[in-house]
């Protein structure tokens, strides 16, 4: 069975905190992605990589930065945690080609919470 | 530009009667569109997927969609609900010619009452 893990399901982090959530999948896609979802406000695409060291931003990258090192893997980055990123941060990835005949894919989600 | 509208944020049932998840859409091209379900503390997983050939799209667990391009409306149905469907629905439309700019519903709730 095809899978996105997330390596944390739960996090609590302190404020000012350099925090790592990491995105593992293993279905060989080219195209990777993080968002948070938060209520009332749906998901939010914070950044996206179509391929190993490249990324662009997504609708609020303030405040966060991410790494793709190796296909398979997607790390966001919280430079200096603080309390409004608190969130449930979901990553998926997506396969190369026509947007229409893939789905993303997802992992299972880590709520980070920032104390 | 795109946008996807789910017309309830919540939406209630009983146990064994009919699920309408009502979601519009608007592109100004061929759209893809999708239906993925989210449960307590999980990630999305993908019920459905329109992609321009058929038009009525059945997917896991029973549930299916029917995309009209007159009402541009891509709508999720289920005869007969079941406890376990109580999760929130997004319905999500992305560009069929290919790019990144993926729309999100704000999500419908669904309530399955015993």
């Amino acid at each position: 069975d095809v899978k996105v893990t997330q390596s944390s399901r739960y996090l609590v982090k302190r404020t000012g905190e350099k925090v790592f959530l990491e995105c593992v999948q293993d279905m060989d896609h080219e195209n990777m992605f993080w968002y948070r979802q938060d209520p009332g406000l749906g998901l939010r695409l914070i950044y996206f990589s179509y391929d190993v060291k490249m990324k662009e931003k997504g609708d609020i990258p303030e405040g966060y930065s991410v790494s793709r090192e190796k296909k398979e893997r997607f790390s966001l980055i919280l430079e200096s945690a603080s309390t409004n990123q608190t969130s449930m941060y979901l990553c998926a990835s997506r396969g190369q080609g026509m947007v229409g005949n893939y789905g993303y894919t997802f992992g299972s989600g880590t709520r980070l919470t920032v104390v | 530009a795109q946008s996807v509208t789910q017309l309830d944020s919540h939406v209630s049932v009983s146990e064994g009667t009919p699920v309408l998840l009502r979601c519009n859409y608007s592109s100004s091209y061929s759209p893809s569109l999708f239906w993925y379900v989210q449960h307590p503390n999980k990630g999305l997983q993908l019920l459905l997927k329109y992609t321009s050939a058929a038009t009525l799209v059945k997917g896991i667990n029973g549930f299916e969609a029917e995309f009209k391009k007159s009402e541009t409306s891509f709508h999720l149905t289920k005869p007969s609900a079941h406890m376990s469907d109580a999760a929130e629905y997004f319905c999500v439309v992305s560009p069929n010619t290919g790019g990144f700019k993926t729309i999100f519903g704000a999500g419908t709730r669904l309530f399955v009452k015993a």
